[in-house]
């Protein structure tokens, strides 16, 4: 089974609204970190949260991680229709690969 | 940041024939690089793990005779799907790692007709 699983699996929001989006895994991690994918492209790196790290921020974007529960979380502040994406939550147990989740695709309404 | 260049971007090909893929690391050399796969709307699936030198490591299920890596320098990593079949027609993308995780390519979309 997936190591890391997003929710909600798609989320529609109006410009400038919140987005968070949520992972979860099952077994303990290195770190855990969020990609975004835009249709049909590659993916792009966004945050690197490591297991004793409890929230960390860039720009618009806020990650928690919990690891007592195993979850962490993506918040995308005052979103942008340029924030429509495929948003990847990946967990890094240790071996350099990465397991991710299935994905929340989020889209922006002007 | 750390940059990747994979090519091409998009491929068509028949049904049988033989398609490559190349990834290159344009920064600093990589000792491994991943391949992964992905189908529409859905996440990505490890392949494999390239290691320079030396045998690439298959995650299970995946056929290692139908997809070749060869990762002859430090710089570039090549996965040919052989025998193309309309099934492995995907989103495929490289990656290595870095000091703050990884660094995909910007995928290949197969197309096998």
């Amino acid at each position: 089974s997936q190591q890391g699983e997003e929710d909600p699996q798609a989320l529609s929001i109006q410009e400038g609204e919140n987005a968070t989006m949520n992972c979860s895994y099952k077994t303990s991690i290195n770190n855990l970190q969020w990609y975004r994918q835009n249709s049909g492209r590659g993916l792009v790196h966004l945050i690197l949260i490591r297991s004793n790290e409890r929230e960390k921020h860039s720009g618009r974007l806020r990650v928690t991680l919990d690891t007592s529960k195993k979850s962490s979380s993506l918040l995308i502040t005052a979103s942008r229709a340029a924030d429509t994406a495929s948003y990847f939550c990946a967990t890094e147990t240790g071996g350099q690969n990465f397991v991710f989740g299935p994905g929340t695709r989020l889209s922006v309404l002007p | 940041g750390a940059v990747v260049s994979q090519h091409p971007s998009w491929v068509i090909c028949k049904s049988g024939t033989s398609v490559k893929i190349e990834c290159r690391s344009l920064d600093f050399q990589a000792t491994t690089m991943f391949w992964y796969r992905q189908f529409p709307k859905q996440s990505l699936m490890l392949m494999a793990t390239s290691n320079e030198g030396s045998k690439a490591t298959y995650e299970q299920g995946v056929e290692k005779d139908k997809f070749l890596i060869n990762h002859a320098s430090l710089t570039l990593s090549t996965l040919t799907v052989t025998s193309a079949h309309p099934e492995d027609s995907s989103f495929y993308i490289c990656g290595k790692t870095g000091g703050n995780g990884y660094t995909f390519g910007s995928g290949t979309r197969l197309t096998v007709v």
